[in-house]
């Protein structure tokens, strides 16, 4: 299954809301989740399921969709938020990555 | 403390063989899958291969099968990569990474947990 994510950058300012999408090449339900990755670190799980947050997550992160098109939405943009930002389909085997959203501050 | 921790990677010729290892602390690593991800230079994440909670199954992504070998050693709370004929574009950061299991106790093929990765680079 391809995974087109976009955009593939994106500058925004502290405050903003910030949205990224996934498109599914086939029907995947919710099985999508969303990954946080700052250079040098561990990737972070953001959003499983589609639009469950990982507990400890702030809620100004979201997700929503179902079958082929998710949605993932920062509502107020933090300093912090600077990072690369993936979806991945965890519906079937291989799994696949969005090819990801480079986040920065305008 | 909660973390994987991966070791192994460095510079080695095409051809060549390298193992990578994964080390987890913080949980019961026995009952859970287990991922490797790469990252090349510049590019996005892809995932490599899976191993579940006992190492009875294995599935690996179509570019590394016949090549690469996932296994772990449960008493040492370890997974390992062991990869073969390396090429150069099998150049990348190497993660591990924690399934989550759902309630039925299967895998649902996320990663709740990662490492911070080890660099391989494929080079004459």
């Amino acid at each position: 299954i391809q995974m087109t994510q976009s955009p593939s950058s994106l500058s925004a300012s502290v405050g903003d809301r910030v949205t990224i999408t996934c498109q599914a090449s086939h029907d995947i339900r919710n099985s999508l989740n969303w990954y946080q990755h700052k250079p040098g670190k561990a990737p972070q799980l953001l959003i499983y399921a589609a639009s469950n947050l990982e507990t400890g997550v702030p809620s100004r992160f979201s997700g929503s969709g179902s079958g082929t098109d998710f949605t993932f939405t920062i509502t107020s943009l933090q300093p912090e938020d600077i990072a690369t930002y993936y979806c991945q389909q965890s519906d079937v085997l291989p799994l696949t990555f969005g090819q990801g959203t480079r986040l920065d501050i305008k | 403390q909660v973390q994987l921790v991966e070791s192994g990677g460095g510079v080695v010729q095409p051809g060549r063989s390298l193992r990578l290892s994964c080390a987890a602390s913080g949980f019961t690593f026995s009952n859970y899958g287990m991922h490797w991800v790469r990252q090349a230079p510049g590019k996005g994440l892809e995932w490599v291969a899976v191993i579940s909670y006992d190492g009875s199954n294995k599935k690996y992504a179509d570019y590394v099968k016949g090549r690469f070998t996932i296994s772990r050693d449960q008493p040492k709370n370890t997974m390992y990569l062991q990869m073969n004929n390396l090429r150069p574009e099998d150049t990348a950061v190497y993660f591990c990474a924690k399934d989550v299991v759902g309630r039925g106790g299967y895998s649902l093929w996320y990663f709740d947990l990662w490492g911070r990765g080890t660099l391989l680079t494929v080079s004459s």
